[in-house]
């Protein structure tokens, strides 16, 4: 079984400063996807990146950054420049390939609210 | 496309009381699923389903069950609702693509 975990329940961030949500996971899959969803005060559910674990370079979604490190099982998320609508829960989450074909059952982490000060 | 639509919204139930979510999807999607979501924590699969008439249990299947009769639909039913069915539930869909949700249903059980 899969376990993902975000160590910071809370973090807090001043508009334009830049900030990095931890994520870790656990698994002796060796392909996989990693995920960032945010979940804003609306409750939807937002994919905001994707990494492949086959993929060495960290994906980028123009303020949104990961740094992935497959050895260390660690997937980190850098948000940039911050601006007050990234005020929102954020839930890492781990799919092996394996699921089978377009199959994503999500193991996801517990989240960790962060709130951008104005 | 209107994606993913998840019905009621909100709902309160009694103790005992059944009651089914619905959730259909327009994007011809293969995998549907559903999720719930405890305050404080992430989402935990219930059920899922990789094609019409095919279902199979996630991680937290008890006192749940579901149906897949068309591609587009995916209820959920709860036959006797207890308070720890208390929750935010998500469905959600997918076919070779990250998941598509829907909006949410916040059940009060009490």
């Amino acid at each position: 079984a899969q376990t993902v975990t975000q160590s910071q329940p809370e973090m807090s961030v001043q508009e334009a400063e830049t900030v990095t949500l931890s994520c870790t996971y656990d698994t002796s899959e060796s392909n996989y996807y990693l995920f960032w969803y945010k979940q804003p005060p609306s409750r939807q559910m937002i994919l905001v990146i994707r990494q492949e674990a086959y993929k060495q370079q960290n994906a980028t979604e123009n303020r949104f950054s990961v740094n992935f490190q497959k050895a260390a099982k660690s997937f980190s998320l850098k948000i940039s420049d911050s601006q007050l609508g990234d005020t929102a829960m954020y839930f890492c989450a781990f799919v092996p390939l394996y699921s089978g074909a377009g199959s994503y059952q999500l193991t996801f982490g517990k989240g960790t609210k962060l709130s951008v000060i104005p | 496309n209107a994606g993913v639509t998840q019905t009621p919204k909100f709902r309160i139930l009694k103790i005992g009381q059944s009651m089914t979510l619905q959730c259909t999807q327009d994007m011809n999607h293969n995998y549907m699923y559903w999720y719930r979501q405890d305050p404080g924590m992430g989402l935990k699969l219930i059920y899922y389903s990789v094609g019409a008439g095919i279902t199979d249990k996630g991680e937290v299947p008890n006192g749940y069950n579901v149906s897949r009769s068309t591609t587009e639909d995916f209820p959920l039913r709860l036959e006797l609702a207890a308070p720890s069915q208390t929750s935010v539930y998500f469905c959600a869909s997918s076919h070779n693509s990250p998941l598509h949700f829907g909006n949410g249903t916040r059940l009060t059980v009490t």
